[in-house]
């Protein structure tokens, strides 16, 4: 049963590359999420999908693009690099958010 | 923005003590509400729901809710030191909305 799975767990990158961060999910469930959180500020909103083939922007999507490329799989795109973007990443999903959230276990992202 | 606020902490409870874990949000059409414990260095885990006003009780946990003073709180009875976390409170908005918004969360220390 592996719920919620997050590729990769650590992350370096230099400023101004891009990386996409994979996330992918065996619940059936209809929406997912990506969260970023920083100290201080909790959890914040980057984008999320509230089902196949449809995505918003949330509370801090500059800089990050998303696919939602079925219903199992959402990634989140870093095109430039930034060290504003250094964070732990989070991606998420629900069956409805009524319900909660089932987190994956985070992408810990250093840019330098 | 719809906020939800939470006291930062530490708070240090003794062990087999009752922990009051507090939360407010400022929007009156938030219909559900969540709290999630986090360990350090973990994903966050969703320990209670709660939908209506008044009291939900699973184990040692009691979620509190009173929409009136736009207020929830979480109680963790016979405290123990395993109960050491961030604890973070979601609330869903309104209908139609699929994103929870998170407090920043209020770090729990368990003093044996």
């Amino acid at each position: 049963n592996a719920g919620v799975t997050q590729t990769p767990k650590f992350q370096v990158l230099k400023t101004g590359q891009s990386m996409t961060l994979q996330c992918a999910q065996d619940m059936n469930h209809n929406s997912m999420y990506w969260y970023r959180q920083d100290p201080g500020m909790g959890l914040r909103l980057i984008y999320y999908s509230a089902s196949e083939g449809t995505t918003d922007k949330g509370e801090v999507p500059n800089g990050y693009n998303v696919s939602r490329l079925n219903k199992r799989e959402f990634s989140l795109r870093l095109e430039s690099a930034a060290p504003s973007q250094t964070s732990v990443y989070f991606c998420a999903s629900s069956v409805g958010s009524d319900y909660g959230y089932t987190f994956g276990s985070g992408t810990r992202l250093t840019v330098v | 923005q719809k906020e939800v606020e939470q006291n930062s902490g530490p708070l240090s409870v003794p062990e087999g003590a009752i922990a009051s874990l507090n939360c407010t949000y400022s929007d009156r059409g938030s219909q559900s509400f969540f709290w999630y414990r986090q360990y350090s260095g973990k994903s966050p885990e969703l320990i209670m729901s709660i939908y209506s006003n008044g009291d939900k009780e699973d184990g040692r946990f009691t979620a509190q809710l009173n929409k009136a003073s736009q207020y929830v709180s979480l109680l963790i009875r016979d405290s123990q030191p395993s109960d050491s976390a961030t604890y973070l409170c979601a609330v869903k908005e309104n209908f139609g909305n699929e994103k929870l918004t998170f407090g920043t969360g209020t770090r729990l220390t368990i003093i044996p």
